[in-house]
């Protein structure tokens, strides 16, 4: 079965400071989708940034970046420069590829910048 | 503009009286879901359904219905609501394909049940 980890309930950084939200999954398969989105208090989903199991660059969205280590099952989201609309509640998300389209999320990280 | 809508978007409601959350898209995708969300749980899946008429189980189906009659549209249905139901529900929809995409969430309806 899959599954994904978050860790870290809850989270403080300094505005201006890098973060790092830690991610950790767990499937079989080889062909998988690993996915960040954003909630801010006022509830919408945002995307943020996504990664496939065969990309072999970690990717990158501006200031959003997922280091990605495959053999460690890890999807970290970095987030550089953070700024204070960046706090939020951060879920790690992954869908396999084979066949089915049920999504798994986790627990989430809830992020807090301080001005 | 490209959205997934939802209604109600707040909803009180008594034990056992049957309700519909509809979900609507305007972007012609094929996959679509429901997800319920809930402290310290995270998002999880209900149902899906892959285009019309196609649609099976997420981790959290029991006490849930869903129909795909149409490409754009995916209600839920709760015949007989508990109080264990009330939650923040989700409704999402990405394009289908060999490909991965992100999904495009719906704004949410609150749910509760008393």
């Amino acid at each position: 079965a899959q599954k994904i980890t978050q860790t870290q309930p809850g989270m403080f950084v300094q505005e201006k400071e890098a973060v790092t939200l830690d991610c950790t999954y767990d499937t079989s398969d080889q062909s998988y989708g690993l996915f960040w989105y954003k909630q801010p208090s006022s509830g919408e989903m945002i995307f943020l940034i996504y990664q496939g199991s065969y990309d072999e660059q970690n990717a990158t969205e501006g200031r959003y970046s997922l280091n990605f280590q495959k053999a460690r099952k890890s999807a970290n989201l970095v987030i550089s420069a953070s700024q204070l609309g960046d706090s939020a509640m951060y879920f790690c998300a992954m869908r396999v590829l084979s066949g089915t389209y049920k999504y798994i999320f986790g627990t989430g990280t809830r992020l807090k910048v301080l001005a | 503009e490209a959205q997934v809508t939802q209604n109600p978007r707040y909803l009180i409601t008594v034990t056992g009286k049957k309700l519909t959350v509809t979900c609507s898209q305007n972007m012609n995708h094929e996959y679509m879901s429901w997800y319920r969300q809930d402290p310290g749980l995270g998002l999880r899946q209900i149902y899906y359904s892959m285009n019309v008429e196609v649609t099976d189980k997420g981790d959290v189906p029991e006490g849930y219905k869903v129909s795909r009659k149409e490409k754009r549209n995916f209600p839920l249905i709760l015949e007989s609501p508990s109080p264990n139901q009330t939650s923040l529900y989700f409704c999402a929809s990405s394009p289908p394909g060999l490909g991965v995409y992100e999904q495009y969430f719906g704004p949410g309806t609150r749910l509760t049940v008393t």
